[in-house]
């Protein structure tokens, strides 16, 4: 079945450092590929996203690449600020109107 | 521009009581969209309905239903709660087709 899979967490950083979450997935097809962020208390807000292989999307400082050849859909930015603590959501869509999600990087920015 | 509007944004209800959630899609989308989070499943599909024909369903119990009406808001029912129901709920809209998903601030369900 269709699968998505996020490297586990929690992560904590300091300010000013660089993030990466892996997410790779497995599908039948070819998905459209999300970046969801849920900070405490909230629903899910898009972040970013790519509909096709070698798109890249791009939102507030971060970066993902859509790789087709690895099936992967890395979430990287530069340098974190504190208020980028939240759970970040890899999500793949087949156009069977939903999406699947990974499990969810619990992400901690210390100042 | 409104987002997604779900209500109430808590419920605590009794084991065996029925319980029905409310959601108001962006003005203009007509597909919406129901999940579970909890923190041992993480975020689980529901069901999904465009234009009030559902076209998706998760692999959850019949005590699941929902519905959507001919202004795009939806409403979903658990009946015969169980401690297990206790999560957030999350409506989603969107325009349909690729489009992104728009999701509201979630209810969150505590069963006693």
């Amino acid at each position: 079945g269709n699968s998505v899979t996020q490297m586990e967490g929690p992560v904590t950083l300091s300010e000013e450092a660089f993030l990466t979450i892996n997410c790779t997935y497995t599908a039948t097809g070819y998905p459209s590929l999300f970046w969801y962020v849920q900070y405490p208390g909230e629903g899910l807000q898009l972040l970013l996203k790519a509909t096709k292989a070698d798109d890249k999307g791009s939102n507030k400082g971060f970066e993902a690449t859509y790789r087709k050849e690895t099936t992967s859909f890395h979430l990287e930015k530069g340098s974190v600020q504190v208020s980028d603590s939240a759970v970040y959501f890899c999500a793949l869509d087949l156009n069977d109107y939903k999406l699947s999600f990974g499990a969810g990087t619990t992400v901690t920015v210390r100042a | 521009k409104a987002g997604v509007t779900q209500t109430p944004r808590y419920l605590i209800k009794t084991r065996g009581q029925q319980v029905t959630l409310s959601c108001s899609p962006i003005s203009g989308h007509r597909s919406v969209s129901w999940y579970q989070q909890t923190p041992g499943q993480g975020l689980q599909f529901l069901f999904e309905y465009f234009s009030e024909t559902q076209r998706n369903k998760g692999n959850f119990p019949g005590r699941f239903s929902g519905r959507q009406f001919s202004n795009s808001r939806s409403e979903m029912n658990v009946s015969t709660l169980e401690l297990g129901d206790s999560a957030l709920y999350l409506c989603a809209s969107s325009l349909g087709g690729r489009e992104p998903q728009h999701f509201g601030d979630g209810t969150r369900l505590s069963i006693l």
